[in-house]
């Protein structure tokens, strides 16, 4: 079975500063996908970033970057001149495309960018 | 584009009543995923649906059950409420061809309460 975990329910950060959230995931698979998500207040989950596990290199996008570490199974995101509209839950996600596309989230993270 | 639209966004039912929550798919989009999130707790999936089979179930009673419509909607009942079915419910929907979570999209939920 595929479990997620993320041991930080709660974070802060100041305004322009950098955070990172944990993330550590279990599987005995070898292809998937991993994502994090972000849900605001409006509570649509929004796709923040995607990894895929056969790749060596760390996805960015733009202010957001991952450190995948395969062999560890963890998966930590990288907010980088944190804006006050990222403050949001933040979920971590595994995705093992067989039998089908179906998510595996952690708890979620919460985290509040402070002026 | 219209996203994934849920109905209604919040719903009140007491214990032992049926609730009904209905789910529009993005237009081209053959799969309909619905997911539960407790308080506290990150998604769970629920249900699969997909050119109107069933296709996976997560851990749940069968009390939960839903359909897949010819145009691809979806609806998630759930008979002889409990207190603890008190969630936001979210649908997602995804082409069935879709690699890895791309184009995979979730609506802004239903919020059900059960007193």
């Amino acid at each position: 079975a595929q479990t997620v975990t993320q041991s930080q329910p709660e974070m802060s950060v100041q305004e322009a500063e950098t955070v990172t959230l944990s993330c550590t995931y279990d599987t005995s698979e070898n292809n998937y996908y991993l994502f994090w998500y972000k849900q605001p207040p409006s509570r649509q989950m929004i796709l923040v970033i995607r990894q895929e596990a056969y790749k060596q290199q760390n996805a960015t996008e733009n202010r957001f970057s991952v450190n995948f570490q395969k062999a560890a199974k963890s998966f930590s995101l990288k907010i980088s001149d944190s804006q006050l509209g990222d403050t949001a839950m933040y979920f971590c996600a595994f995705m093992n495309p067989i039998p089908g596309n179906q998510f595996y989230f952690g708890t979620g993270t919460s985290l509040t960018v402070i002026p | 584009e219209a996203g994934v639209t849920q109905s209604p966004t919040h719903l009140i039912k007491t214990r032992g009543q049926q609730a009904t929550l209905r789910c529009s798919p993005i237009s081209g989009h053959t799969s309909v995923y619905w997911y539960q999130q407790a308080l506290g707790l990150g998604l769970q999936f629920l249900l699969w649906y997909d050119e109107g089979e069933e296709r996976n179930r997560g851990n749940f009673p069968p009390r939960f059950s839903g359909r897949q419509f010819p145009n691809y909607s979806s609806e998630l009942n759930v008979n002889a409420l409990e207190l603890e079915d008190s969630a936001l419910y979210l649908c997602a929907s995804s082409l069935t061809t879709g690699p890895g979570g791309y184009g995979y999209t979730f609506g802004s939920g239903t919020r059900l309460t059960v007193v």
